[in-house]
């Protein structure tokens, strides 16, 4: 089966501009995940759809990061106006039951 | 508390020799325990999963060791190649959120 696809692969802007982030699930999973994962460091929670509910978005940053899963299959990720702080991986993952997730390739986000 | 302590931050191993990376949790409602290996420039990828029902589980040159009592679990890669060196996580999923929890990553380089 394809993995999870993610697009672009690498983005470089300048702070305080926009950028998003396209996630494209396993077929079929209900659960989708955004983690962000800091060079040196595991991946960190921003974000969990299940079909296209929000489960989880404790530690998304909510003032400028925001998130939508329409019709419970693609996700978009977006951070507007974009920080210093915010340069970093940004993974998608998803899963078909409660347990195994599947990661996709990640978006290397570099902001200047 | 949701936090997953893993450790050693870095690991060096000589071909052939064991490689081990160790985690402990403290939430008993964690009930599914990955390991995910990450290569530079890629997504973290399922390496081997165990169930808090099981104290071991092995799959070829890869095991996991699980201690429900002291609520440790650890990754065990025997004959290590350099092909495995790469950043090891354990992650722990809450059986109410379907959360994932990570731990801060293993850095392991098998020398030739």
């Amino acid at each position: 089966e394809a993995g999870v696809a993610q697009s672009p692969r690498y983005k470089i802007i300048e702070k305080r501009q926009s950028v998003a982030f396209w996630c494209n699930p396993i077929s079929g999973h209900a659960t989708l995940y955004w983690y962000q994962q800091i060079l040196g460091q595991g991946p960190k929670l921003l974000i969990q759809f299940q079909n296209n509910g929000v489960v989880d978005d404790s530690q998304l940053p909510k003032d400028r990061f925001s998130a939508e899963r329409l019709k419970g299959v693609d996700s978009t990720l977006k951070i507007q106006p974009a920080k210093l702080e915010d340069s970093a991986v940004y993974l998608c993952a998803s899963s078909s039951t409660t347990d195994t997730q599947y990661f996709g390739p990640g978006t290397r986000l570099t902001v200047l | 508390q949701q936090q997953v302590k893993q450790s050693p931050q870095s690991l060096i191993v000589q071909k052939g020799g064991i490689s081990i990376i160790n985690c402990a949790y403290e939430n008993t409602a964690f009930d599914y325990f990955p390991w995910y290996q990450q290569f530079p420039g890629k997504g973290p990828a399922l390496l081997i999963a165990i169930r808090p029902d099981v104290s071991e589980k092995k799959e070829g040159r890869f095991t996991i060791s699980f201690n429900k009592s002291a609520k440790q679990f650890s990754l065990h890669i025997m004959d290590s190649q350099p092909g495995d060196s790469a950043t090891y996580f354990c992650a722990a999923k809450d059986s109410g959120t379907y959360k994932y929890i990570f731990g801060t990553g293993t850095r392991l380089k098998v020398l030739a």
